[in-house]
């Protein structure tokens, strides 16, 4: 669900290393999730999707993994570059598939 | 292509003031449309949305409004701003998240009020 009211966890990791994102939902009919980056300033960008009849979605660079028993979500960097220091949130739909909610948010640091 | 714009960029306005953001999608009709507020260093808020013209949903109770008089434009309103109205707002669209597509966002509007 939103955790709009929290500070920004932050995960640290060192370029050319793999990075993980955890996200946890708690609307058991969502069907629909996606994982959004935003840059300082910007907004958000789409970056993978995933449907709830899947557990696993692969694009460049990025996995998103979905555990529907535990409403968890999870996106995988490879080989993590200094681009990809940002705010990384996931979001659910809800709602008749009308309303996108956002989680809280991680900011992802990559040290050179 | 479709592409969403959003203005002013940045605005600074008086306590009491009044507010009007406008945000415009061009590329694509009946989006759904959303207005989301982000506090510094926070999460997305979502304020409103919008399934069709006229149609407004608003998730949280505050002294703000928004309204779509045309189908590909959607505005957020205030009467009087309040300090805690501060924050950077976005506007986004998508074609119907239950079809598995996802929402596009606007570059967003720093708004101080002060």
């Amino acid at each position: 669900g939103e955790s709009v009211g929290l500070h920004l966890p932050t995960l640290s990791v060192q370029e050319g290393d793999n990075s993980i994102i955890n996200c946890a939902y708690s609307n058991s009919a969502s069907d629909y999730f996606i994982w959004y980056k935003q840059e300082s300033g910007k907004g958000p960008q789409f970056i993978i999707d995933i449907r709830s009849n899947m557990d696993k979605r692969q694009g460049q660079r990025v996995t998103v993994l979905l555990n529907k028993t535990v409403k968890h979500l999870s996106l995988q960097i490879a080989a993590t570059q200094p681009g990809d220091s940002a705010v990384y949130f996931c979001a659910e739909t809800s709602n008749a598939g009308n309303m996108l909610t956002f989680g809280g948010g991680t900011r992802l640091m990559v040290k050179p | 292509s479709q592409t969403i714009h959003q203005w002013p960029a940045t605005l600074v306005q008086p306590v009491g003031s009044p507010l009007s953001l406008e945000c415009t999608v061009e590329g694509t009709s009946n989006p759904n449309l959303y207005w989301y507020r982000q506090a510094a260093g926070r999460g997305l808020q979502l304020l409103f949305y919008s399934v069709g013209i006229g149609q407004i949903s608003s998730e949280v109770p505050q002294n703000l409004s928004a309204s779509r008089p045309q189908d590909r434009q959607f505005i957020l309103s205030s009467k009087k701003l309040l300090l805690s109205d501060s924050g950077f707002y976005l506007c986004a669209w998508s074609q119907g998240l239950a079809r598995g597509t996802e929402a596009f966002f606007g570059q967003g509007t720093r708004l101080t009020v002060v």
